[in-house]
């Protein structure tokens, strides 16, 4: 079993739809959660951090429920530039010395 | 400011020889990963600098796989005997010691493929 499980999609929805990924995590002892963003042949880059009480940026809405080990990602009012394929990340070790172990990553594809 | 860059940002080899992969991580970040995507795949881990500390090599998929951080900064991935399995993305990524984020900041990638 992955560290951190996510749906591949793709998730294939219309613009200004709202849609929803879930991404659950194995490993307790993570201690933060972030989702990236990639875009094709791209470099991933961070979207948001996630936190337990939930945190918005813009359209976007990240949320952590630790006791289900569950990361969501909301993305409202979707538009064509939000396709791409989203790395829910998981933080884990000590500090000054931690790594990130990603998701395999869910594809979003908004059409017109 | 620069981010990080890596070169080549194509390599394609045959079946047996060596390569040397390059990353310049943004100044002054103390940590240096390198991670492999392979087709539809996500990131697969494979070594992680911290300052002077000892790497954590604990991703490294085989003996053919090494590499080095000269002097706190430029890094080079090595893979001996390459096999067409190795082909894939590698991405190298830094990050600022520090940072209440843990934002690491991804190069471009080196696109190799094993003929």
């Amino acid at each position: 079993r992955k560290e951190v499980e996510q749906d591949p999609g793709p998730f294939n929805v219309p613009e200004g739809a709202t849609v929803a990924f879930n991404c659950t995590y194995s490993n307790s002892a993570s201690q933060s959660f972030f989702w990236y963003r990639q875009d094709c042949r791209k470099e991933p880059k961070l979207l948001m951090s996630v936190y337990s009480s939930g945190n918005e940026d813009g359209r976007f809405t990240a949320q952590l429920n630790r006791a289900s080990q569950y990361i969501s990602l909301l993305i409202r009012d979707s538009k064509l530039s939000d396709s791409a394929t989203y790395l829910c990340v998981a933080l884990r070790g000590n500090t000054g010395f931690q790594k990130l172990v990603f998701g395999t990553g869910t594809r979003l594809l908004v059409s017109p | 400011g620069a981010g990080v860059s890596q070169s080549p940002s194509n390599k394609v080899t045959e079946k047996g020889k060596d390569v040397e992969l390059r990353c310049d991580p943004i100044s002054g970040h103390t940590a240096l990963y390198w991670y492999r995507q392979s087709l539809g795949q996500g990131l697969e881990f494979l070594i992680y600098f911290q300052g002077n500390s000892a790497p954590d090599k604990s991703g490294l998929p085989s003996d053919r796989f090494s590499a080095e951080r000269t002097g706190g900064s430029v890094s080079t991935l090595t893979i001996q005997r390459t096999q067409q399995e190795d082909s894939a993305v590698y991405l190298c990524a830094s990050r600022r010691a520090g940072d209440m984020v843990n934002e690491q900041f991804f190069g471009p990638g080196t696109r190799l493929t094993v003929l």
